[in-house]
C-alpha cells in the first residue's frame, strides 16, 4: 500500500538560505512522486515530478528533488529561499498500475523570514 | 492555455441549505477531479471522472453529495443538505488523462457553513 509522510508540518528559513522539505514514501512497486505548491488562497501548482527517469529532478522556481530508493525519500530543496517561496508544499505519491490513485502528504508550510 | 475555472470563489450558507460548485477544466483534458481540502490538511479526493463517467467515487458521501459531468466537459458538485463539517475548500482539477500526468488545479471554492 502506498503512503507518504511529510516529516515537518512547518519549516522556517531566512531569505537567501537553503530550503529542505522532507518527504518519505512507502510503495510496493515503482512509484511516481510529485511536489505541488499552494500559495495562500490559490490552487495547487505542480513544482516537479519523478517518473523513473533521472533521480535528480529539476522543477520550477529553482526547486529540485532527489529520488532515493534506498532511503524511500523524495526531499525538496532550493539553494536560496525567496520571500515568494512562502507557501504550503505537498508531496504526492502514485504507484504504477494504481489506477491513477494519488496519495497526498499532509503538507509542509514554508515560512520565509526577512 | 486557459486554466481550470471554478465558481463561486467563496460561498457562505446556513446548515441544511443546498450548495453547488461549478468547474470548467482545461480544454481537451479528459480527466476531472473534485477534491476537498480542510484547513491545514492535504486534498482528499471526492470523485474522479474520465470524460462523463465517474470512475472513482468511493470517497464521495453519497447521502448528501452528488456530482455530474454530463457532456464530459464542465462539472458540478452539489451538497444537499450542507452540514457544519462540510466547511472546506473544494478544489477542481483536470489532467490529460495518461497515467501520472500532472493535475492542473483551479483556485477552489471556499465553503463556510454556519
Amino acid at each position: 500500500a502506498q503512503s507518504v509522510t511529510q516529516l515537518d508540518s512547518h519549516v522556517s528559513v531566512s531569505e537567501g538560505t537553503p530550503v529542505l522539505l522532507r518527504c518519505n514514501y512507502s510503495s510496493s512497486y515503482s512509484p511516481s512522486l510529485f511536489w505541488y505548491v499552494q500559495h495562500p488562497n490559490k490552487g495547487l501548482q505542480l513544482l516537479l515530478k519523478y517518473t523513473s527517469a533521472a533521480t535528480l529532478v529539476k522543477g520550477i522556481n529553482g526547486f529540485e528533488a532527489e529520488f532515493k530508493k534506498s532511503e524511500t525519500s523524495f526531499h525538496l530543496t532550493k539553494p536560496s529561499a525567496h520571500m515568494s517561496d512562502a507557501a504550503e508544499y505537498f508531496c504526492v505519491v502514485s504507484e504504477l498500475g494504481s489506477n491513477y490513485q494519488l496519495i497526498w502528504g499532509a503538507g509542509t508550510k514554508l515560512i520565509i523570514k526577512p | 492555455e486557459a486554466g481550470v475555472v471554478q465558481s463561486p470563489r467563496y460561498k457562505i450558507i446556513e446548515k441544511k441549505q443546498p450548495v453547488a460548485f461549478w468547474c470548467n477544466p482545461i480544454s481537451g483534458h479528459n480527466t476531472l477531479y473534485w477534491y476537498r481540502q480542510n484547513l491545514g490538511q492535504g486534498p482528499e479526493l471526492l470523485i474522479r471522472y474520465e470524460n462523463e463517467e465517474a470512475v472513482d467515487d468511493s470517497q464521495l458521501p453519497k447521502d448528501r453529495f452528488s456530482a455530474e459531468r454530463l457532456k464530459g466537459v464542465d462539472s458540478t458538485l452539489k451538497i444537499q443538505p450542507a452540514e457544519l463539517g462540510d466547511s472546506a475548500v473544494y478544489l477542481c482539477a483536470s489532467s490529460p488523462g495518461y497515467e501520472n500526468s500532472p493535475l492542473h488545479f483551479g483556485n477552489g471554492t471556499r465553503l463556510t457553513v454556519t
